[in-house]
């Protein structure tokens, strides 16, 4: 099966312009994650989508970050405006969200630098 | 914030060794994973562990979990030097379908 796509691969953008990423989960799955992963951290889940509707998005910083997933496929993740410390690769991840399926296929990352 | 945290940080071995890394946890889960992330091939689930094992092996890779100790350690069997990576713990709370990754351990296989 294919497995996660995201697009851009890489993205420098100045301060306090915008950026959107996007993210095609493997078909069927039913949940879909955003990432942020710092440099020598590991990934920490800015929120997560069930179908179409937001579980939980506790950890996104909301007077900046939005993100939207229509129809309960494809997602974006919008940065605006941006600051230094947004510089990560931004992980989108997709699972069955089951009890039994319980592992995340994560895609290839967005790695953005904001100078 | 992070709920695992590998130990050791990094690792060097030759190829051929064994290597063994630990996580520890904060909180109960409901199953704990281990993922690696090298350049190539980005970040890629190894294995699963529920809350109810003590022990699970897939190929060269077993996994222990102590939920009394709440820690869990990865060994990889007769290292090569494609297994050079960095390997993180993640845990599942119940219910959430939710990962929290800890910082991860960097091994270098060394040919």
């Amino acid at each position: 099966e294919a497995g996660v796509a995201q697009s851009p691969r890489y993205k420098i953008i100045e301060k306090r312009q915008s950026v959107a990423f996007w993210c095609n989960p493997i078909s069927g799955h039913a949940t879909l994650y955003w990432y942020q992963q710092i440099l020598g951290q590991g990934p920490k889940l800015l929120i997560q989508f069930q179908n179409n509707g937001v579980v939980d998005d506790s950890q996104l910083p909301k007077d900046r970050f939005s993100a939207e997933r229509l129809k309960g496929v494809d997602s974006t993740l919008k940065i605006q405006p941006a600051k230094l410390e947004d510089s990560a690769v931004y992980l989108c991840a997709s699972s069955r969200g089951s009890p039994l399926y319980n592992e995340q296929f994560f895609g290839p990352g967005t790695r953005l630098t904001v100078l | 914030s992070q709920q695992g945290e590998e130990d050791p940080q990094a690792l060097s071995i030759q190829e051929g060794e064994n290597a063994t890394m630990n996580c520890s946890y904060k909180t109960s889960i409901n199953n704990l994973q281990w993922y690696r992330q090298n350049s190539g091939r980005g970040l890629v689930h190894l294995i699963l562990i529920r809350s109810n094992e003590r022990e699970k092996h897939s190929g060269r890779l077993r996994v222990t979990l102590d939920t009394s100790k709440k820690s869990s350690s990865l060994l990889i069997t007769a290292s090569r030097a494609a297994d050079t990576a960095s390997y993180f713990c993640a845990t599942e709370g119940a219910g959430s379908y939710q990962l929290t990754f800890g910082k991860g351990t960097k091994l270098s296989v060394i040919p």
